[in-house]
């Protein structure tokens, strides 16, 4: 099965910093990647489908970028309200893997 | 509205067995794939099973694999999650989530855009 690694596991930034998350798949996976928000004590959030595509509603400083086995989700302005856990996933065929996860934390 | 509602956590043995349940309205139920997926206490978002709208196709995490077994009552906008011979390890939070499916340009994401709040499964003697 292939795996996906996120690093950092974690993060520490400055209000209105760019951030950066990087996934890396251990198999191609072409555009097969989602992003997924869990700020604490909530449900996550789809962020970003097809390596690129911003879900509806989700603020366009938020973008992602990558295919093949390397993937990057990027914060252009890191916000209070983007404190949480941010993950991965793969969904070119089952199982549909989430990464470890990276949270990020206001420095 | 979207609204998915989890049901049936609670506290099982190990070896034991229980039986989730998503209710879900605010769309046509039928027509998208649906999926489970579960956090353990203070970790990471764990993919456990999908399965089509139609119940035709059903994927299973190797981890609970022969274990688990995913279903849906269409005519019920119902999904369901058996769960046998329960082990420790699976103790976790269990979230029902919904297949994206087609977006506005007709591509076809299997990503979960909308989320229970999730059942908390114990397994402990």
């Amino acid at each position: 099965d292939i795996q996906m690694t996120q690093s950092p596991s974690s993060l520490s930034a400055s209000v209105g910093d760019r951030v950066t998350i990087t996934c890396r798949a251990s198999q191609g996976i072409s555009n097969y990647l989602a992003w997924y928000q869990q700020t604490p004590g909530k449900v996550p959030k789809l962020l970003i489908y097809a390596a690129s595509t911003l879900q509806s509603g989700v603020p366009s400083r938020f973008s992602g970028s990558g295919s093949g086995t390397d993937f990057t989700l990027a914060i252009s302005s890191l916000q209070p309200e983007d404190v949480a856990t941010y993950y991965c996933q793969k969904y070119n065929s089952a199982p549909l893997t989430f990464g470890g996860g990276t949270k990020v934390e206001i420095k | 509205e979207v609204q998915l509602l989890e049901s049936g956590g609670g506290l099982v043995q190990p070896g034991g067995s229980l039986r989730l349940s998503c209710a879900a309205s605010g769309f046509t139920f039928s027509s998208y794939a649906m999926s489970w997926v579960r956090q353990a206490p203070g970790k990471g978002l764990e993919w456990v099973s999908l399965i089509s709208g139609s119940a035709y196709n059903a994927y299973y995490a190797d981890s609970v694999k022969g274990r688990f077994t995913i279903s849906r009552d269409n005519s019920k906008n119902t999904l369901y999650l058996q769960m046998n011979s329960l082990r420790a390890e699976d103790t976790a939070i269990y979230y029902c989530a919904k297949a994206k499916g087609y977006d506005s340009s007709g591509y076809y994401a299997e990503v979960f855009d909308y989320w229970g709040q999730g059942t908390l499964v114990t397994v402990s003697s």
